[in-house]
């Protein structure tokens, strides 16, 4: 089956405390992206990976990094968490074979106390 | 600067009606505006897609129209079903840059009473 993986689904943890989100989708896609997405606010693009090694910021990529060393995976990497990084995650891949559209995983709700 | 704006914000149909969501742009380099439909706890899924160049797109219940020149696009769905509650997100996307990203409206929380 086709999909976006995302671990884990729930996150409770402390300001500071460095956290990994992983991602992996296995429809071979060139393309993987990080959302958050917040009450009111719609989602918003975090970084975004065009391909393994490219990387670039969305538009809220303060507080975060990301890699992609390997095709299927793009983990989102929260160094020194705040509370105002509580949010809901959203990973998505796409290629250009079906025209960019974009399939979303299933989210990490992420809390920061 | 909210590029796509989304209204309303919440939306209550009775079963058979119509629901009609509404969107606006502001940038004109957007060329494919899809809607996405989101359950609780899952992620958005693509429902319906249109790029500009048409003014409408029919895929059973679910009819998006375009405005270009009022830089508008919405989404019809008929006879709506208690199934089809759940909120739905407009967005639009500038192909021709190198980040395919999708800039999205605020959402609608739609719901169908039965």
């Amino acid at each position: 089956e086709a999909q976006v993986t995302q671990n884990p689904r729930y996150l409770i943890t402390v300001t500071g405390k460095k956290l990994t989100v992983t991602c992996s989708q296995n429809m071979n896609h060139e393309y993987m992206s990080w959302y958050r997405q917040d009450p009111g606010l719609g989602l918003r693009q975090i970084y975004y990976s065009m391909n393994v090694e490219v990387t670039d910021k969305g538009d809220v990529p303060e507080g975060y990094k990301v890699s992609r060393k390997e095709k299927r995976n793009f983990p989102l990497i929260l160094e020194s968490p705040s509370p105002n990084q509580t949010s809901l995650y959203f990973c998505a891949s796409s290629s250009y074979r079906a025209n960019y559209e974009q399939y979303f995983g299933p989210g990490t709700r992420l809390t920061v106390t | 600067q909210q590029q796509v704006k989304q209204s309303p914000q919440s939306l209550i149909v009775q079963k058979g009606g119509i629901s009609i969501i509404n969107c606006a742009y502001e940038n004109t380099a957007f060329d494919y505006f899809p809607w996405y439909q989101q359950f609780p706890g899952k992620g958005p899924a693509l429902l319906i897609a249109i790029r500009p160049d048409v003014s409408e797109k029919k895929e059973g219940r679910f009819t998006i129209s375009f405005n270009k020149s009022a830089k508008q696009f919405s989404l019809h769905i008929m006879d709506s079903q208690p199934g089809d509650s759940a909120t739905y997100f407009c967005a639009a996307r500038n192909s021709g840059g190198s980040n395919y990203k999708l800039t999205f409206g605020k959402g609608t929380l739609l719901t169908v009473n039965p």
